[in-house]
């Protein structure tokens, strides 16, 4: 199995809202990552996390919180989201460090009104 | 910060027409990705090389990569209308994530 699934595919939520973005992966990999990608450009870096550990966090604002609740599963909680953070969140997964192929999930794509 | 730039940002060519896109860099690395994205959804890897190597095959692709210059290619031959999408290079730099590119757009006309 060489998949990563997320869900929802898509989410709609109001900024007074809470809600969880959730990544799955079964192939055993030690290293999970949440990217952001907006329209037309490339995506970017939030959360590495490391067997099971928050490795880098690239000063992503408080209103998202990774969870890595074991190592096969990743999410991603979402409150008093901004219209601009509208965008695509991308898992990915890898054998071990960053140095290694990354494979990726469909995204969630996220609305924020 | 971007870490690689592709140009051409965009490039339309016919299909069986061979597509090149070219990236540079601005640090060390110790390997360099390409990845494809359809439309919006997930990106899918398709070759990975490593600083000490110049060249790689996959298929119809071909990748070189000049570490003297920091720049990196991707040459996909005898191009399908499959083969549109974004193409993006990464960069590992030491860090822990991938830094992307800002990608090429590539469509394939039929």
């Amino acid at each position: 199995d060489t998949e990563v699934t997320q869900t929802p595919k898509h989410l709609v939520m109001g900024m007074t809202n809470k809600k969880s973005l959730k990544c799955e992966q079964h192939m055993g990999h030690r290293a999970m990552y949440w990217y952001k990608q907006k329209a037309k450009k490339p995506p970017e870096l939030m959360f590495v996390y490391s067997y099971e550990k928050l490795s880098i966090n690239e000063s992503v604002p408080s209103r998202f919180s990774p969870e890595c609740p074991n190592s096969s599963l990743l999410n991603l909680h979402l409150h008093a989201l901004q219209p601009e953070d509208s965008a695509l969140y991308l898992c990915a997964s890898s054998q071990g460090p960053v140095q290694e192929t990354q494979y990726f999930g469909p995204g969630t794509r996220l609305l924020v009104l | 910060s971007q870490q690689g730039e592709e140009d051409p940002q965009a490039l339309s060519i016919q299909e069986g027409e061979n597509a090149t896109m070219n990236c540079s860099y601005k640090t060390s690395i110790n390997n360099l990705q390409w990845y494809r994205q359809n439309s919006g959804r997930g990106l899918v890897h398709l070759i990975l090389i490593r600083s000490n190597e110049r060249e790689k095959h996959s298929g119809r692709l071909r990748v070189t990569l000049d570490t003297s210059k920091k720049s990196s290619s991707l040459l996909i031959t005898a191009s399908r209308a499959a083969d549109t999408a974004s193409y993006f290079c990464a960069t590992d730099a030491g860090a822990d994530g991938l830094t992307f590119g800002k990608g090429t757009h590539l469509i394939i006309q039929p």
